[in-house]
């Protein structure tokens, strides 16, 4: 799998919006970009995933740069809920392996 | 929706014994099921992966003898610790894909908590 890159950890404020970057110099054309995130004691809960364009769901946006070698998911408005370890991850479509986590970014958030 | 159930959600057990951990899909029926380990402060590791009516793919360094997974049905797998030693103490997680996903994500069942005293 090409490998992602993530701040370790970020803080926040409650009810602003998030912007947690990625980088994946090294993604293949068939790889899609996932999101997942794993609150305390959690096991990991999807996020949303794109390929090139930009995603919007009822969680998050994922916002996809056009050369697709970096990646922002954006919490519009983060509640302490929000404060978990996100991953980024790459994996190609169609397919059915594991997944392979890095060590994602702690968010912080401050009431 | 798509809901993966774990169950126990916690166990602790003595030395030696052996504990299966089940993973249900409640609404979707999973082709594939996945089995990773979480220790503490760590990330998830993949320790295989397992299709319904065949025989589970370790990764590296897992042996097989040890924790041994059936895919019996299309919304259950099981994951048997054997001879558990403390060593083995640590969160265990199952995902599962749906049949009919063309962009293999995956979701995840809320994890067991394995204690070996």
């Amino acid at each position: 799998d090409a490998k992602t890159t993530q701040p370790n950890s970020m803080e926040s404020n409650e009810e602003e919006p998030v912007h947690l970057p990625c980088n994946h110099s090294t993604i293949s054309g068939t790889d899609y970009i996932h999101w997942y995130r794993q609150l305390p004691s959690q096991g990991p809960e999807y996020v949303i995933h794109g390929l090139t364009s930009n995603v919007n769901n009822r969680m998050a946006s994922l916002a996809i740069a056009e050369d697709r070698k970096s990646s922002t998911l954006i919490l519009h408005r983060a509640t302490l809920r929000d404060a978990a370890v996100y991953y980024c991850i790459l994996k190609p479509g169609g397919g059915a392996d594991g997944l392979t986590f890095g060590k994602g970014t702690h968010l912080i958030i401050q009431p | 929706g798509a809901v993966v159930s774990q169950h126990p959600s916690r166990v602790i057990c003595k030395s030696g014994t052996s504990v299966k951990i089940e993973c249900r899909s409640l609404d979707f029926q999973a082709t594939t099921m996945f089995w990773y380990r979480q220790f503490p402060k760590q990330s998830l590791m993949l320790m295989a992966t397992s299709n319904e009516g065949s025989k589970a793919t370790y990764e590296q360094g897992v042996e097989k003898d040890k924790f041994l997974i059936n895919h019996a049905s299309l919304t259950l797998s099981t994951l048997t610790v054997t001879s558990a030693h403390p060593e083995d103490s640590s969160f265990y997680i199952c995902s599962a894909r749906k049949a009919t996903s063309r962009y293999n994500e995956q979701f995840f069942g809320p994890g067991t908590r394995l204690t070996v005293l």
